[in-house]
């Protein structure tokens, strides 16, 4: 089963405007990232959280983690139409040892 | 950078065949995954490897072995291939900073077609 659950599944807006989206999980976690997948190709790490982390930035990236309610979000700011592409969150498992595991993904289109 | 390579993006086989999936990596990664890729399954594990000659199985390992015989190498086999394993084969290794942290490298994937 998944560990983290993306939300939504796809989401359209215009160039400029800002992007979030929500990923939620069901175990306590060490770390959480969020990778990015261009159509047709392999999927690029973008930002590592770490659980006792709450905020984290990265240029036009804003990534929250709340693990009382264990969610995280990620806001992309100012979009571009190359912005668009599929985000997926990644958790690991917090006991019997560490292994990655990816929701299915927010599809963002960014109409230029 | 890290560079991971798939030896095909596009692979088209009959059912019954043996199919090699061959994944490589330049950065000296003790670990190497490899995933398939569904519509609205996301991303799901079929094996892993932590060192040479070493594997684990994911979570979707029924159809499928695997061999790591040089560290840079993880080669992924269809014994005999299926319709139902048609999808995208994606790729990845690391090489965690401690063990909490495991952020993968991704080659550019192999989209397998079973006839």
């Amino acid at each position: 089963s998944q560990q983290g659950e993306e939300d939504p599944q796809a989401l359209s807006i215009q160039e400029g405007e800002n992007a979030t989206m929500n990923c939620s999980y069901k175990t306590s976690i060490n770390n959480l990232q969020w990778y990015r997948q261009n159509s047709g190709r392999g999927l690029v790490h973008l930002i590592l959280i770490r659980s006792n982390e709450r905020e984290k930035h990265s240029g036009r990236l804003r990534v929250t983690l709340d693990t009382s309610k264990k969610s995280s979000s990620l806001l992309i700011t100012a979009s571009r139409a190359a912005d668009t592409a599929s985000y997926f969150c990644a958790t690991d498992r917090n006991t019997g040892g560490f292994k990655t595991i990816f929701g299915a993904g927010t599809r963002l289109f960014v109409k230029a | 950078d890290v560079k991971v390579t798939q030896s095909s993006r596009y692979l088209v086989k009959r059912t019954g065949e043996k199919v090699f999936l061959e994944c490589v990596q330049d950065m000296d990664h003790e670990n190497m995954f490899w995933y398939r890729q569904d519509p609205g399954l996301g991303l799901r594990l079929i094996y892993f490897s932590y060192d040479v000659k070493m594997k684990e199985k994911g979570d979707i390992p029924e159809g499928y072995s695997v061999s790591r015989e040089k560290k840079e190498r993880f080669s992924l086999i269809l014994e005999s291939a299926s319709t139902n394993q048609t999808s995208m084969y994606l790729c990845a290794s690391s090489s965690p900073e401690d063990y909490s942290t495991d952020t993968q490298y991704f080659g550019p994937g192999t989209r397998l077609t079973v006839l």
